[in-house]
């Protein structure tokens, strides 16, 4: 069974950092992309960044550029964001997903994680 | 960026009755669109990829239409565990944009 649980949320002041992980189980971590898709309260969703299954690409959200980082570690099945410099308007439930294809890219998110809050304020 | 415009934002119907929610692109994105349902707390679950294509496991009175910059879902018989919020997705350029959501209530 699929399985993908994030931790490392919580309350941090804006300017604070937090980095979230998220460990999976179930399938062949190594061969998928994946991705953080964040949802702030009472809103719809965003996509907020991806990661090729070798980590030689990432991509992100213009509003996250240069402040998120995000990486893998195969080994551990887990992939991981880093947060620096947060904002306010950073505050939402933070989901990890994977990608629907193995070995390919398919930008489609089959798995998600149950979620994790990140509130930033002050 | 490319937009997402879904409509209505919120609807009410009767068990039973027939369900359509749009989504419209702001440029062509052929295909590339899906579709996700979300229950209160709950994560986002997907429903239909490629625009059309049924995801293993979701009941066959869902489906996808569409091409280009117009796309539908359609509920054909609404059932009280359809009660969610509905996010279409687009896929066709970075970064990936969804709609606002429609929130599906039984009348």
């Amino acid at each position: 069974e699929v399985q993908l649980v994030e931790s490392g949320g919580g309350l941090v002041q804006p300017g604070g950092s937090l980095r979230l992980s998220c460990a999976a189980s179930g399938f062949t971590f190594s061969d998928y992309w994946m991705n953080w898709v964040r949802q702030a309260p009472g809103k719809g969703l965003e996509w907020v960044a991806n990661i090729k299954k070798d980590g030689s690409e990432k991509y992100y959200v213009d509003s996250v550029k240069g402040r998120f980082t995000i990486s893998r570690d195969d080994a551990q099945n887990s992939v991981y964001l880093q947060m620096n410099t947060l904002r306010v308007e950073d505050t939402a439930v933070y989901y990890c997903a994977r990608d629907r294809v193995s070995s390919g890219w398919s930008m489609i998110f089959d798995y998600w994680g149950q979620g994790i809050l990140v509130t930033v304020s002050s | 960026d490319i937009q997402m415009t879904q409509s209505p934002s919120a609807l009410s119907a009767s068990v039973g009755d027939r369900v359509a929610i749009t989504c419209q692109a702001s440029q062509d994105i052929s295909n590339c669109l899906n579709w996700y349902q979300q229950k209160p707390g709950k994560a986002p679950r997907l429903l239909i990829y490629d625009a059309s294509t049924l995801e293993t496991g979701v009941p066959s009175r869902l489906s996808g239409s569409g091409s280009g910059t117009d796309f539908t879902l359609t509920i054909s018989s609404l059932q009280p565990e359809d009660i969610a919020t509905y996010f279409c997705q687009q896929y066709d350029s970075l970064p990936l944009t969804f709609g606002g959501g429609t929130k599906v209530e039984i009348k």
